[in-house]
């Protein structure tokens, strides 16, 4: 099984309809990210969280929002969805309990978004 | 802002040919610098990772890099490439001040012919 899944793997969706992508590890870490890769521009950061009651905004924040249900859950959601955000995300995790940050970052699968 | 560029998009090459990828951060502080690879359909993995000490570092299936602090650069090496190399490669730098947040390069997509 792998140590970070994301759901759905694949969506279709229309603009203005309202999308989550959620994201949970088995890694017992305690941060957690979600990227967006496009083709030519890398990953960008959309949010991420270092722990449970803490979330801040990536680079490309606007459109999206995010919720840490636990330490092993971190969701994104589109409220309004619309075409420009037609992407592939991955959330990814990284550990610091129990020592140094090793700063390696474990990705999930990806989850492809296509809004109509 | 911090920026992370990496110079060629794509990539072709033959098999034992030897590859070499370029990449280069805006940044005057102290930086960890990283190397991922994506093979087609998979998710990124780390290939290789420099935090400090010897400049030159060895990842996994037979890459380098280097670091070269004067110039702002963590170039990838192969000697010699495989048709498996075939893949997406991403150079990312942490800013030690920002705290774990990678910064990535735009990737190199890579294709070895056999």
């Amino acid at each position: 099984d792998a140590d970070v899944t994301q759901t759905p793997r694949n969506r279709i969706t229309k603009t203005g309809k309202r999308i989550m992508l959620e994201c949970s590890q088995t890694k017992g870490h305690d941060r957690m990210y979600w990227y967006r890769q496009d083709p030519g521009l890398g990953l960008r950061l959309i949010y991420y969280s270092f722990d449970v009651k803490d979330i801040n905004k990536g680079e490309i924040s606007d459109g999206y929002s995010v919720s840490r249900q636990a330490q092993a859950k971190f969701s994104l959601s589109l409220e309004s969805a619309i075409p420009n955000q037609t992407a592939l995300y991955f959330c990814a995790t990284s550990g610091t309990t129990g020592g140094p940050n090793t700063g390696e970052l474990f990705f999930g699968e990806g989850s492809r978004l296509t809004v109509l | 802002a911090q920026s992370v560029s990496q110079h060629n998009h794509h990539v072709i090459l033959s098999e034992a040919a030897s590859l070499e990828l370029g990449c280069n951060y805006s940044y005057g502080g102290t930086v960890n610098l990283f190397w991922y690879v994506q093979y087609p359909g998979q998710h990124l993995q780390l290939l290789l990772k420099y935090f400090s000490g010897d400049p030159l570092v060895k990842g996994i299936k037979g890459f380098e890099a280097e670091f070269i602090k004067s110039k702002f650069s963590f170039n990838l090496r192969k000697p010699s490439v495989q048709w498996s190399d075939t893949a997406e490669y991403f150079c990312a730098v942490e800013m030690r001040a920002a705290g774990n947040k990678l910064t990535f390069g735009g990737g190199t997509r890579v294709l070895v012919k056999p």
